[in-house]
């Protein structure tokens, strides 16, 4: 059964850095990409940008281009979303999700981070 | 980038009645690339539909999809008491990869 299991809510400050984490069981994790989605509070999906386990690379969505950074350990089967100075409006859950040809196919429980002064 | 504009933004339907729900992109998209989501308070999104009209693992019969060029239709023919949620369509077919804004289901 393929399963991603995300790491526990974050309350950080502003200015503050953070890096979740996204592992995958269950499946070959270098087999799909994984994508990070955000969803702000009572608000829709956006798709934050997604990274090939097998050799890290890397697609942003320009909303997120240098804003956060996405990496991958292939050797644990885990994916990262990180931020070097959080702010208030980065207050969302994030998901990760397996990708299949571009739609969102397994998502993890989601990622709770709360930045606040 | 692809803006999906989805309508109506709340649908109030009874249990058992046909819900149809629809998905506008702001240019052409290719009817391979079209993906619906389900998501229920306080848990994550699950795909229901890939492909336009593809059903993923373990998504009853109910659902269903349609559509081509612009114009894309999430249908739920009879709605149970557990498919009461917010279905969003994403596009994968151009970057940026883009979601509608939702369109919520409620029980009337």
């Amino acid at each position: 059964e393929v399963q991603l299991v995300q790491s526990g809510a974050e309350v950080k400050k502003p200015g503050e850095s953070l890096k979740i984490s996204c592992k995958g069981s269950g499946y070959r994790f270098t087999n799909f990409w994984i994508g990070w989605v955000r969803q702000m509070p009572e608000k829709g999906l956006e798709w934050m940008g997604i990274i090939n386990p097998s050799d890290s690379d890397t697609r942003y969505s320009p909303s997120f281009q240098g804003q956060v950074t996405i990496s991958a350990d292939k050797s644990i089967s885990t994916a990262y979303l990180q931020w070097s100075s959080l702010k208030a409006s980065d207050t969302a859950m994030y998901y990760c999700a397996t990708i299949n040809s571009g739609y969102f196919d397994f998502w993890g429980q989601g990622t709770l981070v709360t930045v606040s002064s | 980038e692809i803006v999906l504009t989805q309508s109506p933004g709340t649908l109030s339907l009874s249990p058992g009645e046909r819900a149809t729900l629809s998905c506008r992109a702001s240019q052409s998209i290719s009817s391979a690339y079209l993906a619906w989501y389900q998501q229920k308070p306080g848990q994550a999104p699950r795909l229901l539909i890939y492909g336009t009209s593809s059903r993923a693992t373990g998504i009853p019969d109910r659902f269903s999809g349609s559509g081509s060029g612009t114009d894309f239709t999430l249908t739920i023919s009879r709605l149970e008491p557990e498919d009461f949620a917010v279905f969003y369509c994403q596009q994968y077919g151009s970057s940026p990869w883009t979601f509608g804004q939702g369109t919520k289901v409620e029980i009337k």
